[in-house]
């Protein structure tokens, strides 16, 4: 098992206000990072697949970039809206092409 | 919408039991995965199945077992049922053998008495 984290676990956010947290993954043997947003009572919905270090994302208001030398991707939200709450998650993806998941960080946007 | 249905979306076992668990992917998706996913923690990968042969495994004990059909659809068999396996069982499917965007389904509640 391969060791993705994701911090912080939860975070509560003022509407309007942007928003960033963190998935660290191994620095070797890496192949792509995805990220899945993930609302309640639905299915996970990927958000971005980054391969190459440098990699920026953006699709509306949420972005991510990506470090695979250091390990590490953030995944910013500006200007945070209520439907941005949700369950983020990140996975690591090997260079045997398995996933390994983080806990994933909850974002509760207050309106 | 996903394209990948799973069902049932809520079950109660009681330890020792059997139980299949059943997911239809997208039509010319080759490759589906199955997670757990506990109380807590991110989806933890079991194994993954492409054209029908499985191709990658997880920490799982061999009383995990999943079979793929032609027709795109999947099982996750799981026997002799313990408390620690009550948990949200996530299918995943996408094109190809190289992962690059997955496509989940809403899960499967296991609740293991």
């Amino acid at each position: 098992i391969l060791n993705v984290e994701q911090s912080p676990q939860s975070l509560h956010v003022q509407e309007g206000d942007s928003t960033n947290f963190t998935c660290s993954f191994p620095s070797s043997n890496f192949y792509a990072l995805h990220w899945y947003r993930w609302e309640t009572a639905k299915s996970p919905e990927a958000l971005f697949v980054m391969t190459l270090n440098g990699d920026e994302k953006k699709k509306g208001r949420i972005s991510a970039t990506l470090n695979t030398k250091e390990g590490y991707s953030y995944l910013y939200i500006k200007g945070s809206q209520p439907e941005d709450s949700a369950t983020y998650l990140c996975a690591f993806i090997a260079n045997d092409y398995k996933l390994s998941f983080g806990a994933g960080t909850t974002v509760t946007v207050r309106a | 919408e996903t394209g990948v249905t799973q069902s049932p979306t809520h079950l109660i076992k009681t330890r020792g039991q059997q139980v299949t668990l059943r997911c239809s992917s997208q039509s010319g998706h080759n490759t589906v995965s199955w997670y757990q996913q506990a109380l807590g923690q991110g989806p933890q990968f079991i194994f993954q199945y492409y054209r029908e042969e499985e191709n990658g495994r997880g920490n799982f004990p061999p009383r995990f077992s999943g079979l793929q059909f032609p027709n795109y659809s999947s099982e996750l068999n799981v026997n002799a049922l313990e408390l620690d396996d009550s948990a949200l069982y996530l299918c995943a499917s996408s094109p190809g053998q190289r992962i690059n965007t997955i496509y989940f389904g809403e899960g499967s509640w296991l609740t293991v008495v």
